[in-house]
Order: C-alpha cells, then structure tokens, then sequence
C-alpha cells in the first residue's frame, strides 16, 4: 500500500499552460507539505498545510496555489507555466501532533516546461 | 534564515573504505533528519535524531548528533555499491503542528566504486 502518493509522475507542457499535480496519503497524517527539488538537487519547502488550513507559504509565485479539499489531499495546481518551473515536486506528510515526526515522501512528479 | 551545509557535496570512495558525511546548520535545533535519494526516486527516512549526543545505526551508517557544535556527520563503514545513492541532512524548526518545516542541506552524492 502507498502512503504517500502522487499523480501524475511525469507532466510535460508548454509554457503558459496551467496543470495540477495530486497528493493523498493514507497515513492518517493532518499535515502535508509541498517541495520542490531543482536541477540541481535543492530541496526547497513551497508550503504546508495543517487540516486543510494553509501555513506556510514559502515565497512562492502566486501562479502557484495549493488546495487541501480534506486532511488526506493535497492538490498544486500551477498557472501560466514558465521554463524556471520545471523541476520536480515532491508532495510529504506527517503527524504534526506527534510532536517532531518524521516526514514522509511521495515519489515526486517531474515536471518539464517547454 | 537557517542555514544547513552538507560536506562534501560529491564523494567518490572505494567499497570498503569508511568516510564521514558532515552537515553543519546555523541554529540550536535538536531535530536532525538524513534522508537517502536513489536517483529518479523519492527520499527515503533514514534517521531521526532529537537530542544531544544521539547516536543511531542502521548497517553500514551511523549517524550523530551534537547539538553544542549544530553537527551532524553520518558515517559510513565498509562501503559497498548498494549505498550510493545521494544524502541530504534536514533541520526541523518550528512549534506548532503544520509550522514545523525541515530546511534541507544541498545533499551529498556518494559514489562507491569496486
């Protein structure tokens, strides 16, 4: 069984496109996040969400914009593509009442701008 | 702003040598993660350490932490082949549950030659 899962795992699109990328766990977890992984391998938070209310929002472009519709979902959907978004995202959740549990990662969906 | 630094960033290492991966952050948290990375895949948790002096193994890694000199180092003995793979360092910061975030190091790509 997956616990953190991702669709799609790969999306290629043109620039100015809008696209979404899904995120469900089946941990039961009540806060998810939002990464991003650049070519070079840097692992950046874009945001967090703590039963569907939004907490972190990393200064990220407003194009970007997460939804929670429950505690087990997370959705991104980006507007108006750009080159500088291709990267590769990675949805995670933990327990965020447990204190300083581990997160766990999704296998990321890779996303090419063209 | 935190900061988290990982050395070296590339390693090349023959099976069966012993070396040391060593992350450096900029603030007194406790909370330090390592993470492994296959390539093309997701990140997988490999240690959880939330105190001074904590020190845990897994096989051929062992990772520690002292909190005093905010250092991290994950050491690696007898290599083989199977561990390479790359390995990022992340920090924990953050009180309540969904504000908890982990800033990762840049990560460390090992590779273990025959």
């Amino acid at each position: 069984d997956t616990a953190v899962s991702q669709t799609p795992k790969y999306l290629v699109t043109q620039m100015g496109n809008d696209k979404s990328i899904k995120c469900e766990q089946n941990l039961g977890h009540d806060t998810m996040y939002w990464y991003k992984q650049d070519s070079k391998k840097f692992l950046k938070i874009m945001f967090s969400y703590n039963n569907k209310e939004l907490i972190i929002n990393e200064t990220v472009p407003n194009r970007f914009s997460p939804k929670s519709p429950d505690k087990a979902h997370l959705n991104l959907h980006i507007n108006s593509l750009e080159l500088g978004d291709s990267a590769v995202y990675f949805c995670a959740s933990r327990m965020g009442l447990a204190g300083v549990s581990e997160q766990f990662f999704g296998p990321g969906t890779r996303l090419t701008v063209l | 702003e935190l900061k988290v630094e990982q050395n070296p960033l590339f390693l090349s290492m023959q099976e069966g040598k012993n070396y040391t991966i060593y992350c450096n952050y900029s603030t007194t948290s406790d909370r330090l993660y390592w993470y492994r990375q296959d390539p093309g895949k997701s990140l997988e948790s490999l240690f959880v350490l939330l105190s001074n002096g904590a020190v845990k193994q897994e096989g051929r890694l062992m990772a520690s932490l002292d909190t005093k000199a905010r250092l991290s180092t994950l050491h690696i003995t007898a290599a083989v082949h199977d561990l390479s793979a790359t390995y990022f360092c992340a920090v924990g910061e953050g009180s309540g549950a969904g504000s908890y975030q982990l800033t990762f190091g840049k990560g460390t790509k090992l590779s273990v030659i025959p």
